[in-house]
């Protein structure tokens, strides 16, 4: 089962400039997280936001989270050409519950 | 910080024949671990929840028959591929939940996946 949709499916930017990627999904959450996967290779863990938090922050990352209209944004700034990478939100529903992945968001970032 | 082991990172096999693919949480116990498989180009697709000591449940659509999960310890579990065919090529990839001693499930751990190629 997949949770929710992931806007762009593709992104392709210059060194520098930011890149937004966004993500809905369907059912109520306890918390959204963001991973981002190399090419063939596992997951890293970027942050977590919970249901009851608005907005974090962590380095060049921020990540909004609106409950009412199910959605969450992803905001890489200053983005460099080792960002390049597929990035996918995910939701877990209650805790100890499986993630359930978005479809993802193919970042490429060109020197 | 919890490290989730899994192996083999790769294995190629012929149609017909089983391949097992081990995940252990290896300082941390974990009674649930989850396995996600993962087609080129797309998303990490839940197939099913492995709990310790009891049957595996499986997500619609996967068919338990063929993929078998085993959860026999607190620090292992394994999904078997059972004749395995072309089409069951993909990147399989576990997790695990690291429980404080509240017994709050708290951070998820991934391990570094599975390629299979299935000839």
């Amino acid at each position: 089962s997949q949770q929710g949709e992931e806007d762009p499916q593709a992104l392709s930017i210059q060194e520098g400039e930011n890149a937004t990627m966004n993500c809905s999904y369907k059912t109520s959450i306890n918390n959204l997280q963001w991973y981002r996967q190399n090419s063939g290779r596992g997951l890293v863990h970027l942050i977590l936001i919970r249901s009851n938090e608005r907005e974090k922050h962590s380095g060049r990352l921020r990540v909004t989270l609106d409950t009412s209209k199910k959605s969450s944004s992803l905001l890489i700034t200053a983005s460099r050409a080792a960002d390049t990478a597929s990035y996918f939100c995910a939701t877990v529903a209650g805790a100890g519950t499986a993630l359930i992945f978005g479809k993802g968001t193919t970042l490429s970032v060109s020197s | 910080g919890a490290v989730v082991s899994q192996h083999p990172s790769w294995v190629i096999c012929k149609s017909g024949t089983s391949v097992k693919i081990e995940c252990r949480s290896l300082d941390f116990q974990a009674t649930t671990m989850f396995w996600y498989r993962q087609f080129p180009k797309q998303s990490l697709m839940l197939m099913a929840t492995s709990n310790e000591g009891s049957k595996a449940t499986y997500e619609q659509g996967v068919e338990k028959d063929k993929f078998l999960i085993n959860h026999a310890s607190l620090t292992l579990s394994t999904l078997t591929v059972t004749s395995a065919h072309p089409e069951d090529s993909s990147f399989y990839i576990c997790s695990a939940y690291q429980v404080s001693r509240g017994g709050v499930n708290e951070k998820l751990f991934f391990g570094s996946g599975t390629q299979l190629s299935v000839l």
